[in-house]
């Protein structure tokens, strides 16, 4: 079964750029989107096909996928980016997530 | 505006069917996909399966053998069922809208629904 692999988790400074990698075999072939949960709410979407942001959601956070590795980017950091994230594909039909990443802002 | 809820027992005993209901509102249930996400407690999300108004369905191949989702599209309704249920099966349980058809993001969800399995 396809498998995405995520860091459990990053640390960044606030206003710096947090970087989150994503990877799978050949995932530069498929379309991936980027969700953030933070403590007991659900989902929310913030990157889909590869690099768009939904309305709504801040300049800030950008995403790029080739080869085998996606990246959820945050320039400036804030502190209320801090949350989980996870990346997510599709495989022959089937949803796939990463196991997610923990973004701390410190 | 759209919203999705989830609604159904929070406790369910060991081997026995867990049973939940997605309502929507905001939106017609026969204009997109719908699928059933679920997070177990301090873990990650896991896409149990989704369906379309016609009653096209696909599932994780890791439940497959235990789970149906089905549609009621009178009621604006989709429905999760997990047969014999284990501890392993305690999650928060969230329904979610795809946006488009093929390769979608989840656009809406619902706020989720604890279920614990325990006898």
């Amino acid at each position: 079964s396809y498998e995405l692999t995520q860091p459990p988790s990053v640390s960044v400074s606030p206003g710096q750029t947090a970087s989150i990698t994503c990877s799978g075999d050949e995932l530069g072939n498929k379309f991936v989107c980027w969700y953030q949960q933070k403590a007991g709410q659900s989902p929310v979407l913030v990157i889909h096909k590869d690099t768009k942001r939904p309305s709504g959601i801040p300049e800030r956070f950008s995403g790029s996928n080739s080869g085998n590795t996606a990246t959820l980017t945050i320039s400036g950091t804030q502190a209320l980016d801090e949350a989980d994230y996870y990346c997510q594909a599709w495989d022959s039909s089937i949803v796939v997530f990463g196991g997610g990443t923990k973004l701390t802002v410190l | 505006q759209v919203q999705l809820q989830e609604s159904g027992p929070g406790l369910v005993k060991p081997s026995e069917t867990l049973s939940l209901i997605c309502t929507v509102s905001g939106d017609s249930i026969t204009s997109h996909y719908w699928s059933w996400i679920r997070q177990p407690p301090g873990k990650g999300l896991e896409w149990i399966g989704h369906i379309y108004y016609s009653g096209s369905t696909n599932y994780n191949p890791s439940l497959k053998s235990r789970v149906t989702v089905s549609v009621d599209t009178s009621k604006n309704q989709i429905s999760l069922k997990v047969r014999s249920v284990t501890a392993a099966d305690t999650a928060v349980y969230f329904c979610a809208r795809e946006l488009y058809s093929g390769s979608s993001p989840f656009d809406y969800w619902g706020q989720g629904t604890v279920v614990t399995v325990s006898s």
